[in-house]
């Protein structure tokens, strides 16, 4: 099993591009979502879902637009970046079946907007 | 809205000496996770906790409930290079379907 693939790694936008974030894991979780890492902020909630179809805002939301037409995948959308939305971000999944709550977090992916 | 606070936010130590860090909240938590993050890395699961009063150990590492299920604690004995990182606590939204997150103690060991 791969987990929770997060791409690209890092990059670099320009000021009002667009962008999505890939987010796919093999894990078969209902349970996904998107955060946001920031220095001395820790990791902010930006969208989840709760099965496909089905996405829901978190504490962050603003900026970004997310959806999920399949259980594997979760697309993190920036329509018109800003250098506000320069950060960290980690995707992550959970298995509503698990009684740990167990959640597996991406590797990141490190997005400056200039 | 809900929220975990974290203290300390920073914590040097030598290294042998124990470190304890706090997560506390206004509410009631339904369960609290523990996670760390390396350095450039991204957050590990540690342990869940649920029931009030709680106590698990994980080899150096103690983490705690309190009775009244609005704080909890992680102590680290004899620290190590090796605990270097950041440490989260963190609750289950009031849906119980997303994670919110403190803000950390990041704790440096130097040998």
């Amino acid at each position: 099993n791969a987990g929770v693939t997060q791409t690209p790694k890092f990059q670099v936008l320009k000021t009002g591009q667009s962008m999505t974030l890939q987010c796919a894991q093999d894990m078969n979780h209902e349970y996904m979502s998107w955060y946001r890492q920031d220095p001395g902020m820790g990791l902010r909630l930006i969208h989840y879902s709760v099965g496909a179809g089905i996405t829901d805002q978190g504490e962050v939301p603003n900026g970004y637009n997310v959806s999920r037409s399949t259980t594997e995948d979760f697309p993190l959308r920036l329509l018109s970046a800003a250098p506000s939305q320069t950060s960290v971000y980690f995707c992550a999944s959970r298995s509503n079946r698990d009684p740990g709550n167990t959640i597996y977090f991406g590797e990141g992916s490190w997005l400056t907007v200039v | 809205g809900q929220q975990v606070m974290q203290i300390p936010q920073y914590q040097h130590v030598q290294e042998g000496e124990d470190f304890t860090t706090y997560c506390n909240s206004s509410t009631t938590l339904s369960n609290i996770q523990w996670y760390k993050q390396r350095p450039g890395g991204h957050p590990v699961f540690l342990i869940q906790l649920v029931k009030s009063g709680e106590v698990k150990k994980q080899k150096r590492l103690t983490f705690q409930f309190g009775e009244a299920k609005k704080n909890s604690s992680l102590h680290i004995t004899a620290t190590q290079t090796t605990d270097v990182g950041t440490y989260f606590c963190a609750d289950s939204n009031q849906a119980g379907t997303a994670l919110i997150f403190g803000k950390g103690t990041t704790l440096s060991v130097s040998s």
